[in-house]
């Protein structure tokens, strides 16, 4: 299957600041998805953006969806240390989502 | 929601022995199910899925084999287990169009 591309890698920042996450797709999607992954666990579903979305809220995460550059960002706002985990971008397309590599988040105290 | 029961949390094997990792779901029926692999700091590859009991889709050839045998009981097993099917294992239930729900996923060291 193929894979899409999350940018950065790694990230870290202090404590309060803002993170911004971005995730490039390759399919036509029904709708992107963002997961959360702290470290050896299981996945949690974050936030779902439908195609015909471009922004979507939850507290303190806001996800924006660009269908005509096939990309997506997270971004967290006034993060705070429990923040720190891996964040996941998957493009549900057809019968399966297909999860990027992931961005690895830091926040130090 | 759904819950997924995944188990054993860790498992360590010695080469040539079998597998079966079994997850179960909870809160909800007919569900479509995966099993998926993930390499350490990588996303995830999906490995089985399943929209049904005794339908099993393969996506990638492998040592692994899935079966449903009942509507909320995924298994992932292996008759023989190589060193490369180390990894961490992931089951989780739906995503197509909604959230999709992951156990906590099992460790797998295979030595």
């Amino acid at each position: 299957s193929q894979q899409g591309e999350e940018d950065p890698q790694a990230l870290s920042i202090q404590e309060g600041e803002n993170a911004t996450m971005n995730c490039s797709y390759k399919t036509s999607i029904n709708n992107l998805q963002w997961y959360r992954q702290n470290s050896g666990r299981g996945l949690v579903h974050l936030i779902l953006i439908r195609s015909n979305e471009r922004e979507k809220h939850s507290g303190r995460l806001r996800v924006t969806l660009d269908t005509s550059k096939k990309s997506s960002s997270l971004l967290i706002t006034a993060s705070r240390a429990a923040d720190t985990a891996s964040y996941f971008c998957a493009e549900d397309s057809n019968y399966q989502l297909i999860w990027g590599a992931g961005t690895k988040l830091i926040i130090k105290p | 929601s759904q819950t997924i029961h995944q188990w054993p949390a860790t498992l360590v094997q010695p080469v040539g022995s079998p597998l079966s990792l079994e997850c179960t779901v909870e809160g909800t029926s007919n569900p479509n199910l995966y099993w998926y692999r993930q390499a350490a700091g990588r996303g995830l590859q999906l490995l089985f899925y399943s929209v049904g009991i005794g339908q099993i889709s393969s996506e990638v050839p492998q040592n692994l084999s899935a079966s449903r045998p009942q509507d909320r009981q995924f298994i992932l097993s292996s008759k023989k287990l190589l060193l490369s099917d180390s990894g961490f294992y992931l089951c989780a239930s739906g995503g197509r169009n909604t959230e999709a729900f992951f156990g906590q996923g099992t460790r797998l060291t295979v030595v």
